[in-house]
C-alpha cells in the first residue's frame, strides 16, 4: 500500500512570510497521461476540508494565487507566497493514483508565530 | 451551487450498524459525470476514504473497511448512503461525504459539513 509522509508537522508561520510544506508518496503518482495525482487541501478550523491544488500543480476554483503545487512522482511541494492569517489550519496531501484509492498524509498544522 | 449534507444517528452502539445519508442539491447524483465519496476523520486524526458510489450504480471501497461498508443510491431523494456494520469505538469520528469528477480528476471539490458519529454503549 501506498504511504504518504509530510514535512514538517506542525509549522509555525508569520504573516507576510512565505510558507512551505513537504509531501512524500512511497510510490509514483505519475501517471502514463502525464499528471502527477496529488491533491493537496486545507481544513480550518471547525470546518471540512477544501481542495487547494489537484494533479499536483493545479490550483481550484476560487483558491488565491499565493498557493502553489509543484512536484512529481514521488516528492511534492505546497507553497504559500505570504502566508495571511486565514491561511491557519491542517494542510494535508492525498495521492489519487495508487492502492489504497484517496489515501491522505497525516497533515501539517499551520498557526501564526 | 453544489451542497452536500450529512445527516443520520450521532451515537450508535458496539457491534451495530452505522447508517448515514448524504443528501444532494445542485446536481444529480444518477450523473455518470460525477463520483459520490464518504470520507471520514476520528477525533484530532486524519483523513481516511471510505468508499465511493458512481451514477451506474457501480461502488469502489477502502479495501480496509471493504468488508463492513455498503454505499448505495436513492436517486428519488437524490440521496446516498453509508452503511457500516459491526462498528467498535474505532469507527467514532466525523463523516463527511463528498463529490469528485468522474472523466477528469479534480480533486474531491465539494464536501459536506460533516457529522459525527459516536459508537458507544
Amino acid at each position: 500500500d501506498v504511504v504518504m509522509t509530510q514535512s514538517p508537522l506542525f509549522l509555525p508561520v508569520t504573516p507576510g512570510e512565505p510558507a512551505s510544506i513537504s509531501c512524500r508518496s512511497s510510490q509514483s503518482l505519475l501517471h502514463s497521461n502525464g499528471y502527477n495525482y496529488l491533491d493537496w487541501y486545507l481544513q480550518k478550523p471547525g470546518q471540512s476540508p477544501q481542495l487547494l491544488i489537484y494533479l499536483g500543480s493545479h490550483r481550484a476554483s476560487g483558491v488565491p494565487d499565493r498557493f502553489s503545487g509543484s512536484g512529481s512522482g514521488t516528492d511534492f511541494t505546497l507553497k504559500i507566497s505570504r502566508v495571511e492569517a486565514e491561511d491557519v489550519g491542517v494542510y494535508y496531501c492525498m495521492q489519487a493514483l495508487q492502492t489504497p484509492l484517496f489515501a491522505f498524509g497525516p497533515g501539517t498544522k499551520v498557526d501564526i508565530k | 451551487q453544489v451542497q452536500l449534507q450529512e445527516s443520520g444517528p450521532g451515537l450508535v452502539k458496539p457491534s451495530q450498524t452505522l447508517s448515514l445519508t448524504c443528501t444532494v442539491s445542485g446536481g444529480s447524483i444518477s450523473s455518470v459525470t460525477y463520483y459520490w465519496n464518504w470520507i471520514r476523520q476520528p477525533a484530532g486524526k486524519g483523513l481516511e476514504w471510505i468508499g465511493r458510489f458512481y451514477g451506474s450504480g457501480s461502488t469502489d471501497y477502502n479495501p480496509s473497511l471493504k468488508s463492513r461498508v455498503t454505499i448505495s443510491a436513492d436517486t428519488s431523494k437524490n440521496q446516498f448512503s453509508l452503511k457500516m456494520s459491526y462498528v467498535t469505538a474505532a469507527d467514532t469520528a466525523v463523516y463527511y461525504c463528498a463529490r469528485a469528477d468522474y472523466d477528469f480528476w479534480s480533486g474531491f471539490n465539494y464536501w459536506g459539513q460533516g457529522t459525527l458519529v459516536t459508537v458507544s454503549s
